[in-house]
Parts: C-alpha cells; sequence; structure tokens
C-alpha cells in the first residue's frame, strides 16, 4: 500500500470559494509533512509545511491541518483564483530521512472563474 | 527569489547510451537531490547529497545511477546506460542548512528524459 495517499484525484471550485485538498498518511513515524504546487511544465513547488508537534499552521491564504491521530492532513486555501489551478501533492518525512519526502499521487485543483 | 536550474529541459536518448542530467542548486543550499516522476505517477526519491557523499538513496537508484558535484555550483546525475523505463521527468532539488526537516526543498523545473 501507498503510505501517502490522496482521498480526490481532482477537484474544481468556483473562483473565490474555498478549497479543502486532503491527504491520508500511514506512517506513524513521520513528523514533518509538506504540501507542493505543481504547475504544468513546472517543477513541485513549496507551499507550505507543518510539523508534527502542530495541529495546524497558517499562511498567506493557506491553512494546514494535521490530525495525527487519524493520521489525515489537509490543505485550505482561501478565496481560490485561477492562478491556483494546478495539481497539489503532500510530502511526508521522518526525521531520520535526510530528504527522503514520500509524495501521494496528486489532487489536481481547477478553478472555474 | 533564488532558484534552482536544471539543464537541458528535455533531453532524448537512445537505449543503452549514458546521459547526464545537470542542476544548479540555490547557492547558499548544502544539500542536494535527485527525485524523478514518471508520466502519470508520483513524484519519487532517488538520493540525497551532503558533504560530497551520498547520505541516502532508494532502490530505484542503482549501479546504473551516480551523482557527482564536480564544482562549486553543478550537481549532475548520470545514468550509465539507459533503459526504456529511465523515460521521466527528472526533478533536482536544494535545501538549506539542515535536513530537510528544518529546511524545505526546492525543487528546478526538471528534465524530460526520453529514452527511445
Amino acid at each position: 500500500g501507498e503510505s501517502v495517499g490522496l482521498h480526490l484525484p481532482t477537484l474544481s471550485v468556483q473562483e473565490g470559494d474555498n478549497s479543502i485538498i486532503n491527504c491520508a498518511y500511514s506512517n506513524s513515524a513521520s513528523d514533518y509533512f509538506i504540501w507542493y504546487k505543481q504547475e504544468s511544465g513546472k517543477g513541485p513547488q513549496f507551499i507550505i509545511d507543518i510539523r508534527s508537534n502542530m495541529d495546524k499552521r497558517q499562511g498567506q491564504r493557506v491553512t494546514v491541518l494535521l490530525n495525527k491521530t487519524v493520521k489525515h492532513l489537509s490543505l485550505q486555501i482561501a478565496a481560490t483564483q485561477p492562478g491556483d489551478s494546478a495539481v497539489y501533492f503532500c510530502a511526508e518525512n521522518y526525521g531520520g530521512s535526510q530528504g527522503n519526502l514520500i509524495f501521494g499521487k496528486g489532487t489536481k485543483l481547477s478553478v472555474k472563474p | 527569489e533564488p532558484e534552482v536550474t536544471q539543464t537541458p529541459s528535455h533531453q532524448v536518448t537512445q537505449m543503452g547510451q549514458e546521459v547526464i542530467l545537470r542542476c544548479v542548486p540555490i547557492s547558499n543550499h548544502l544539500y542536494f537531490y535527485w527525485y524523478r516522476q514518471i508520466l502519470g505517477q508520483k513524484v519519487e526519491f532517488l538520493v540525497s547529497f551532503y558533504n560530497n557523499e551520498i547520505s541516502e538513496k532508494s532502490e530505484i537508484f542503482d549501479d546504473q545511477f551516480s551523482v557527482e558535484r564536480p564544482d562549486g555550483s553543478n550537481f549532475t546525475l548520470k545514468i550509465r546506460s539507459t533503459k526504456l523505463e529511465d523515460s521521466a521527468m527528472y526533478f533536482c532539488a536544494s535545501s538549506g542548512g539542515g535536513s530537510s526537516y528544518n529546511s524545505p526543498l526546492h525543487f528546478g523545473n526538471g528534465t524530460r528524459l526520453t529514452v527511445t
């Protein structure tokens, strides 16, 4: 089975609405989680990260929530814009591993104007 | 904003040939990585590199693969004898003065390798 997976492969939202992208992980030893955005033809772009000693972290228009009890991670994007259209990946890492991020499959977010 | 740059953007090679993919990490970063993404699949870790040596590698990174930091700015991935299944997008990444736990990875835009 996959260590990191996504519940929905595609998500379509109206411009201005909030988006929620979900991710499940199975490795209880993972202690660091990152969300990346990937636009067509580009590499993964760092959005936000969170460590396992936190439940929530906020950035500009984005919030990451971590529920260690059910091993669930979510990315919330407020007031979604057309420029947010991309594939979003969650990735996990544990402190004993140097840079070995385990990526999920990705969720494609489409923003309708 | 500093970025990771990769060349070439697209490389076509014949099966059995050697290829070298090149990367210039962010200048003050100390940790360097290669990942790959086969079309339609997940991004997969290949190798991490620190202090002029490999610090971790995955099962994918077999004897056909090698990495090198030939000078103070470049970081290369060599595939000695390419196979059809090596066709993928290869991403270079770097991170700052700590493990990825302390410093997120920054990725380049990738080299698309096509093996025919």
